[in-house]
């Protein structure tokens, strides 16, 4: 079956601009997942989406958002991009979720976005 | 607070030699997971295997091997006869409420 889809995979913004970033979980998959990966803090955990319900949420500014849809399909949107936001967006999804008794669950992630900002 | 700590940061090995990527890990829960990924050039992270917090049986499939202790805490990962194609970024991590990664241990095999 198909993977994780992330779109887009590479993109260019300047500060102060918005990005929106799409993720296509596996199907079936009702959990979807966003960290960013940067060369200086690592892989950092953003937030947690379930059935359409933002679940969990890390360390992060009001900048960053998301939403699922209904379909599971999720969207991350950060604000006023800074230079400090240039990453990799990782999305992963998996059956159930995280977390307590589902943390169980293992994370099948997508090739992610890699965002530049000017 | 939960926390793992990768301490090598990168690791250079000849193929064919053993190497081991260690992994310590901190909580104060009971129950939790622990998992281990690998992140090639591509990007994508892929799955290796997940443990729970009451099953320290090691563990190995093919090349690798997995020794979990509780008592220090640590979740070591042994490649044995490594290869080219094992080069790659390799993240111990660990799962509650939700999954913290460690630092990750850059691991690059020579021909």
């Amino acid at each position: 079956k198909a993977g994780v889809t992330q779109t887009p995979r590479y993109l260019i913004k300047t500060r102060g601009q918005q990005v929106t970033l799409s993720c296509s979980p596996i199907s079936g998959h009702r959990s979807v997942s966003w960290y960013q990966q940067t060369p200086g803090q690592g892989l950092q955990f953003l937030f947690e989406y379930f059935s359409e319900t933002q679940r969990n949420k890390g360390n992060f500014p009001g900048r960053f958002s998301g939403r699922q849809f209904s379909n599971s399909r999720s969207e991350m949107n950060v604000s006023t991009l800074e230079l400090g936001d240039s990453a990799l967006y990782l999305c992963a999804s998996s059956p159930t979720g995280q977390g307590g008794s589902l943390g169980a669950n293992v994370l099948t992630f997508g090739a992610g976005s890699r965002l530049t900002v000017l | 607070a939960q926390k793992v700590t990768q301490a090598q940061t990168e690791i250079s090995v000849v193929e064919k030699e053993d190497v081991t990527l260690d992994c310590v890990y901190e909580t104060r829960d009971t129950t939790y997971y622990l998992f281990w990924y690998k992140q090639p050039p591509s990007g994508e992270l892929v799955f290796l295997i997940r443990r729970n917090s009451f099953d320290e049986q090691n563990e190995i499939s093919g090349r690798y091997s997995w020794n979990f202790q509780k008592s220090t805490s640590s979740f070591n990962f042994t490649i044995t006869a490594s290869q080219v194609v094992d080069s790659a970024v390799y993240f111990c991590a660990l799962s509650r409420n939700d999954m913290r990664f460690g630092a990750g241990t850059r691991l690059t095999v020579k021909p």
